[in-house]
C-alpha cells in the first residue's frame, strides 16, 4: 500500500512565523506535490517536483517555497504566515508521469491525510 | 475557462438510486483522468482511473466522450456509504504533467 504521511495533522501559527510542512512517501515515487483546498475553489496546486532539487511553480506559488533533497520527502516552507494562507494542504505522490511517448497518459496521485493550517 | 468543471450539487438520492455525474475538461489532447472520493476532513482517494472508453468496477462505471470532451460517472445501486464529493481529475500543462481537479460534486444518499 502506498503510504504519503504529513507531519502534523492541525497546526496553528501566527502571522509572520516562517511554516514548515514536511511530507513523506514510502513507494518510490518520482513526483510529489503540494495543494491547497479551500471551500468552494478546490484543490489548487501550489508546487510540484518530478525530481530530487528539481520544482516547478503550480497555479498559487505566491508566499510559499518548497524542497526537496532527498526522494521520499517534500517540504512546502511558508516563508511569512499569513491569514490567508488558512487552509487544508494536502500532499501527494505518484510515479513518473510519462508511460510512453506523448500519450498523455499518467499515473494516479495518492495524498496524505492533509494539515489542517490556522494562521491567527 | 477552467480546465476541468463540475456541477457542485448537492446531489440529494435515496439508497438504491442509480445517480450519474457529468465533468467537462478543456484540453482536448489529454488522455488520462480520474475520479476521487473525498471523504468531509479526510484526503482524497482514488474511486477509478480512466484511460480510454471507460472503466467499470462493481457499482461505478466511469465514461469517456472525446467528442464532447466530459467523462461521467454513474453509481449504481446507492449506499448511505456512497455519501462523500465526487472530484473530477484531468491532465494539463505543457507537458501533461499537472494534474487539474474539479471542484467536486457532492453526493447526498438518504434511508
Amino acid at each position: 500500500d502506498v503510504k504519503v504521511t504529513q507531519s502534523s495533522r492541525y497546526l496553528v501559527k501566527r502571522t509572520g512565523e516562517k511554516v514548515f510542512l514536511e511530507c513523506v512517501q514510502d513507494m518510490d515515487h518520482e513526483n510529489m506535490f503540494w495543494y491547497r483546498q479551500d471551500p468552494g475553489l478546490g484543490l489548487r496546486l501550489i508546487y510540484f517536483s518530478y525530481d530530487v532539487k528539481m520544482k516547478e511553480k503550480g497555479d498559487i506559488p505566491e508566499g510559499y517555497s518548497v524542497s526537496r533533497e532527498k526522494k521520499e520527502r517534500f517540504s512546502l516552507i511558508l516563508e511569512s504566515a499569513s491569514t490567508n494562507q488558512t487552509s487544508m494542504y494536502l500532499c501527494a505522490s505518484s510515479r513518473t508521469l510519462w508511460t510512453s511517448g506523448s500519450t498523455g497518459r499518467a499515473h494516479e496521485q495518492y495524498f496524505g491525510p492533509g494539515t489542517r493550517l490556522t494562521v491567527t | 475557462r477552467k480546465e476541468v468543471e463540475q456541477d457542485p450539487g448537492p446531489f440529494n438520492v435515496p439508497e438504491g438510486a442509480t445517480v450519474a455525474f457529468n465533468c467537462t475538461y478543456s484540453n482536448s489532447a489529454s488522455q488520462s483522468f480520474f475520479w476521487y472520493r473525498q471523504d468531509c476532513r479526510k484526503e482524497p482517494k482514488l474511486l477509478m482511473s480512466v484511460y480510454s472508453s471507460g472503466n467499470e468496477d462493481g457499482r461505478f462505471t466511469a465514461q469517456l466522450n472525446r467528442a464532447s470532451q466530459y467523462i461521467s460517472l454513474l453509481i449504481r445501486d446507492s449506499k448511505l456509504s456512497d455519501s462523500a464529493t465526487y472530484l473530477c481529475v484531468g491532465l494539463g500543462g505543457y507537458n501533461f504533467n499537472k494534474f487539474y481537479f474539479g471542484s467536486g460534486t457532492k453526493l447526498n444518499v438518504k434511508p
